[in-house]
């Protein structure tokens, strides 16, 4: 059974930095691109970033180019997401998906607040 | 980006009738190699988003048959033939076609 558990969410101050991790199992991992789609609290979808299969190519949305660094360990069947310089509007539910475009499965997302 | 819109952004329904889910976009969807990644997902209240129909038509494993995608060029429609009660929750609509990938904003289906 493919299984995605996301972790390292909590509240952090404008400004600072949070690292999530997304831990896979039941595939192959380190046959997939993955994802880190988000979700402001009431709102709806916004892909965050992508990462192809041996972590050499990664794209991400405009507005966390530059603060947001995906990675993976493939070794550890691991996805990560390193955000820096929070700001209020990275307030979020952020999941991790595998296989974009498809985004066949969805963890269950861990809570990202970014607040004073 | 691509924009995808959908329509209506709400929808009551009555237990065991039919529903219909529109989905737009901005730009064609269909890619260089003749495919259109146009997915449909569910997201039931308090949890995470469920894959439901990839290009456009293709029913995931498990998905009931009452669910079904059609649709081309920019033009796309999800239905339930007969509403449950399980199926209540926001269905997005979602292109893989064009970078960066984009979501529709939404449909909340809820019963009356």
């Amino acid at each position: 059974e493919v299984q995605l558990v996301e972790s390292g969410g909590g509240l952090v101050q404008p400004g600072g930095s949070l690292r999530l991790s997304c831990a896979a199992s039941g595939f192959t991992f380190s046959s997939y691109w993955m994802s880190w789609v988000r979700q402001a609290p009431g709102k709806g979808l916004e892909w965050v970033a992508n990462i192809n299969q041996d972590g050499s190519e990664k794209y991400y949305v405009d507005s966390v180019m530059g603060r947001f660094t995906i990675s993976r360990d493939n070794a550890k069947n691991s996805l990560y997401l390193q955000m820096n310089s929070l700001r209020a509007e990275d307030t979020a539910v952020y999941y991790c998906a595998r296989d974009p475009p498809y985004f066949d499965y969805w963890g269950h997302g861990t809570l990202v607040t970014v607040s004073s | 980006d691509v924009v995808m819109t959908q329509s209506p952004l709400s929808l009551p329904v009555t237990l065991g009738q039919p529903a219909s889910i529109s989905c737009r976009s901005s730009q064609s969807l269909v890619y260089s190699d003749g495919k259109t990644y146009l997915n449909w997902f569910q997201q039931r209240p308090g949890q995470s988003p469920r894959r439901l129909v990839y290009k456009v038509s293709k029913r995931d494993s498990g998905v009931p048959d009452r669910f079904s995608g059609s649709g081309s060029g920019t033009d796309f429609t999800l239905k339930i033939s007969r509403v449950e009660a399980e199926d209540v929750g926001i269905y997005y609509c979602m292109q893989g076609t064009h970078w960066p990938v984009t979501f529709g904003p939404g449909t909340k289906v809820d019963i009356k």
